[in-house]
């Protein structure tokens, strides 16, 4: 089937604007996450989803970040006023079931550029 | 909490070389360890997974063994190709949130 999409593929916006990027996990896939890929800081967890439980917000670097999940599918991870040090590249990701030993399936990232 | 060392790159390889490389890992818990492989302009994708301590995992020629004794997932391969440039990243996962902690990733280079 279909994996892991995201949505814009590349964003660029102007310090101090919103951004709203969106992910699509594998259907069926009860967990969803969020990493950030930059130069700077490698991979780093974001927020994880699964099923109907509280997120895991422990790895949001700041209160300008948030994400919800609807459904139990489609999942959005809003940025507030945006700071260049936001350049990165935003990884979706699913699971089937959020175990440790699951494999995570990730989509081809959103890129963005914080002018 | 969780982290994963791995090799200073960038590594260059001619083709039919032998590949090695190291990953260490430190954990609170036990371990799922992955390598996860993202080839130029395409998204991370796993390559092998060990799930328990002395378990292999192999792929496209590629494999890493579990060791609990050295906290290792070095990944191997006995020839590699053109086709294996890439970027390689080691990564663990552990039954809190089951999050992946990931290593820095190596870039590899084989040239004809």
């Amino acid at each position: 089937g279909a994996g892991v999409s995201q949505s814009p593929s590349n964003k660029v916006t102007e310090k101090g604007k919103d951004v709203e990027l969106r992910c699509d996990p594998i259907s069926g896939h009860t967990a969803l996450y969020w990493y950030r890929q930059s130069l700077g800081q490698g991979l780093e967890f974001l927020i994880y989803f699964q099923g109907n439980s509280a997120p895991d917000k422990s790895g949001l670097p700041s209160d300008r970040f948030s994400a919800e999940r609807t459904g139990g599918s489609v999942s959005t991870l809003t940025i507030q006023r945006t700071q260049q040090e936001d350049s990165a590249v935003y990884l979706c990701a699913s699971s089937l079931a959020g175990q440790y030993t699951d494999t995570q399936y990730f989509g081809p990232g959103t890129r963005l550029t914080v002018l | 909490g969780n982290s994963v060392t791995q090799m200073e790159g960038p590594v260059t390889l001619s083709e039919e070389a032998f590949l090695t490389i190291n990953c260490t890992y430190t954990a609170t818990g036990y371990p799922s360890l992955f390598w996860y492989v993202q080839y130029p302009g395409e998204g991370l994708q796993l390559l092998l997974k060990a799930t328990k301590a002395d378990d292999k995992g192999s792929n496209k020629g590629f494999e890493a063994t579990y060791r609990k004794e050295t906290t290792s997932f070095h990944l191997e391969k006995g020839s590699v190709q053109v086709s294996d440039s890439a970027v390689y990243f080691c990564a663990l996962s552990t039954g809190a949130n089951s999050k992946l902690t990931f290593g820095k990733g190596i870039t590899l280079s084989v040239r004809p």
